[in-house]
């Protein structure tokens, strides 16, 4: 059983498209969390929701929503796509806080913008 | 703010060699630490934490104690194999409200047989 998954895993759109990614997770926590992976592999955090609640919102361009219509679920919009947007988009979860506690991430979803 | 530096990769070793691969932090408060581990391909992976100082975290041969007087979180094995290439990552959540998660820049490791 995957804890969390992602769709799709690869992704290849055009400039100034609008894509989702979904997410969701099968180990009932409460917090997830959608990171950005560039390709020298730094990890930067993007959002995080704690039971439905936007808790994490880093400087992210307002291009980019996060919806979580469920604990179970954290899906990623993104408008007019940018060159600059592909990346390995990873979706996470934990019960309760980061601090002290284990996230769960899931396989990534690659994005090319071409 | 919050952060992790890393020593910058790839770490090249032969199989059964030692592995240290540092990570100094600065944080407020107490951190809690960790270290993941992306495989090829993949998510990330916990592969150990410590939430307070001289904790020692240990998993599958690899271990990392917390220093609080160094603010460090070094982490090593005795005896690498070509299964543990892959980019490891330091990361410490803070004790401020937040709980921000942040992650360091992440260290290849290339093992050869």
């Amino acid at each position: 059983d995957t804890a969390v998954s992602q769709t799709p895993k690869y992704l290849v759109t055009q400039m100034g498209n609008d894509k989702s990614i979904k997410c969701e997770q099968n180990l009932g926590h409460d917090t997830m969390y959608w990171y950005k992976q560039d390709s020298k592999k730094f990890l930067k955090i993007m959002f995080s929701y704690n039971n439905k609640e936007l808790i994490i919102n880093e400087t992210v361009p307002n291009r980019f929503s996060p919806k979580s219509p469920d604990k179970a679920h954290l899906n990623l919009h993104i408008n007019s796509l940018e060159l600059g947007d592909s990346a390995v988009y990873f979706c996470a979860s934990s019960q309760g806080t980061p601090r002290g506690n284990e996230q769960f991430f899931g396989p990534g979803t690659r994005l090319t913008v071409l | 703010g919050d952060s992790v530096t890393q020593m910058e990769g790839p770490v090249t070793l032969s199989e059964e060699a030692f592995l240290t691969i540092n990570c100094t932090y600065t944080a407020t408060g107490y951190p809690s630490l960790f270290w993941y581990v992306q495989y090829p391909g993949e998510g990330l992976q916990l592969l150990l934490k410590a939430t307070k100082a001289d904790d020692k975290g240990s998993n599958k041969g690899f271990e990392a104690t917390y220093r609080k007087e160094t603010t460090s979180f070094h982490l090593e094995k005795g005896s690498v194999q070509v299964s543990d290439s892959a980019v490891y990552f330091c990361a410490l959540s803070a004790s401020g409200g937040s709980y921000i998660p942040t992650f360091g820049r992440g260290t290849s490791l290339i093992v050869h047989p």
